[in-house]
């Protein structure tokens, strides 16, 4: 069966540390890409998405995200997070021209001050 | 502009009670969406629907119904409520390129309790 796998549920990070959230799949064939964030008490919103191109997207707010397709992951990456970057973090994959689109189980992240 | 609209934002139901929730959006994006959000499971994908007069079933399609009879409105019909089906329901909607969903934009979703 289709999955996103998230292997960190809670990551806590001191501001200015890097950071690199794990994101794999087990879908076969051509894939899109997502990372969601939820600030608390927010609306979730799109971070970044890939669909095909650079493996190497950015996205707002300094993240960014690469795409290695023979260790199907798509892990995000902050070389300097700040304290308004806690948040949960949702990874999300669907097949290329498909609308099913299925969320890993979410990192929580909390930055210290 | 008011994005997606989710109504109520609270509920509680008795089981074996039946109910609507209410997801309404002014974009015109032609897909639309209903997710379950649980602890520890991210959001799961009930029902989804690319346009008026199509749905098809997601991840967790039992016990729920959809329609989509205008672009604008997708109601998730809960047939009779069952404890299990206490979660924070979110509705999404996005444009289509190429036929998939290119950013999904959120409701604030429905905290539902069953008893």
């Amino acid at each position: 069966a289709q999955s996103v796998s998230q292997h960190n549920h809670h990551v806590i990070l001191s501001e200015a540390a890097s950071l690199e959230l794990g994101c794999n799949y087990s879908y076969g064939g051509t894939v899109n890409l997502f990372w969601y964030v939820q600030y608390p008490g927010q609306h979730l919103q799109l971070l970044l998405k890939y669909f095909s191109g650079d493996p190497l997207v950015k996205g707002i707010k300094g993240f960014e995200a690469e795409f290695i397709k023979s260790k199907f992951s798509f892990n995000l990456r902050k070389p300097s997070v700040q304290w308004s970057d806690t948040a949960e973090y949702f990874c999300a994959v669907s097949l290329y021209n498909n609308n099913d689109m299925r969320f890993g189980a979410g990192t929580r992240l909390t930055v210290k001050p | 502009n008011a994005g997606v609209t989710q109504t109520p934002k609270f509920q509680v139901l008795k089981t074996g009670q039946s109910m609507t929730l209410q997801c309404a959006q002014d974009m015109n994006h032609e897909y639309m969406s209903w997710y379950r959000q649980d602890p520890g499971m991210g959001l799961r994908l009930i029902h989804y629907s690319v346009g008026a007069g199509i749905t098809d079933q997601g991840e967790v399609p039992n016990g729920y119904n959809v329609s989509r009879s205008t672009t604008e409105d997708f109601p998730l019909r809960l047939l009779s409520a069952a404890p299990s089906q206490t979660s924070v329901y979110f509705c999404a909607s996005s444009p289509l390129s190429q036929g998939t969903n290119e950013k999904l934009f959120f409701g604030s979703g429905t905290q539902l309790s069953v008893l």
